[in-house]
């Protein structure tokens, strides 16, 4: 079965500094892959997408970047955190037109 | 702007009875419909999915959809406390990639 890893659980940084959150998937091949961030009581924001390696679709502009160097390993970073980048992040799998898989996500708050 | 319009709520229930949330959705072209219930705190989990016009039961649940009309619904049969939670309805057009999330009903089982 597939399962959907992401990490960490929690992360509390200060302003300016990097960030790196990574997700990886088992069980499946090729997957599209999704970052999305949720801010308290608030919906799901997509911000990035990727439909196979080195594919990146960036759908808000900001300082945060994506990137997919294997095929079921889909990483988030910034270089310099913003106070307005904390959230809860979500990555999400799927394939075709199936339902999206969401990891556990990482509650990100920036100091 | 492809849309997906609920409900934020609160709608609240008394235990056992019917619950239903409902979901509006902007693009025709839309294809696929999913359901998904978000514990405070928590990631996403999927309960149902629905392809086709009509109903889609399971266990407690019917998913219901009506492209004409544009809407999809859920309704929860014997509503615990345990259902109390937020529930996120999502569209899928066919040959895109991006999910189209609503901002969640939430809903509260009254004990």
């Amino acid at each position: 079965s597939q399962t959907i890893h992401q990490w960490p659980a929690t992360l509390v940084q200060p302003v300016g500094s990097p960030l790196s959150l990574e997700c990886t998937v088992e069980g499946t091949s090729n997957p599209n892959l999704y970052w999305y961030r949720q801010a308290a009581g608030r919906g799901l924001q997509l911000l990035f997408y990727s439909v196979g390696i080195g594919q990146i679709s960036s759908e808000v502009p900001q300082n945060l970047s994506a990137s997919r160097p294997q095929d079921r390993q889909f990483i988030l970073s910034s270089k310099k955190l913003l106070l307005s980048d904390s959230g809860f992040y979500l990555c999400a799998w799927s394939v075709s037109d199936q339902p999206q898989h969401f990891g556990d996500g990482t509650r990100l708050s920036i100091l | 702007q492809k849309e997906v319009e609920q409900n934020s709520g609160p709608l609240s229930v008394p235990e056992g009875a019917i619950a239903s949330l409902n979901c509006t959705y902007s693009d025709r072209g839309s294809q696929s419909f999913f359901w998904y219930r978000q514990y405070s705190g928590k990631s996403p989990e999927l309960i149902m999915f629905i392809y086709s016009n009509g109903d889609k039961e399971d266990g407690r649940f019917t998913a219901q959809l009506n492209k004409a009309s544009q809407y999809v619904s859920l309704l929860i049969r014997d509503s615990q406390p345990s259902d109390s939670a937020t529930y996120l309805c999502a569209v899928k057009t066919s040959g895109t990639y991006k999910y189209i999330f609503g901002t969640g009903t939430r809903l509260k089982v009254l004990a």
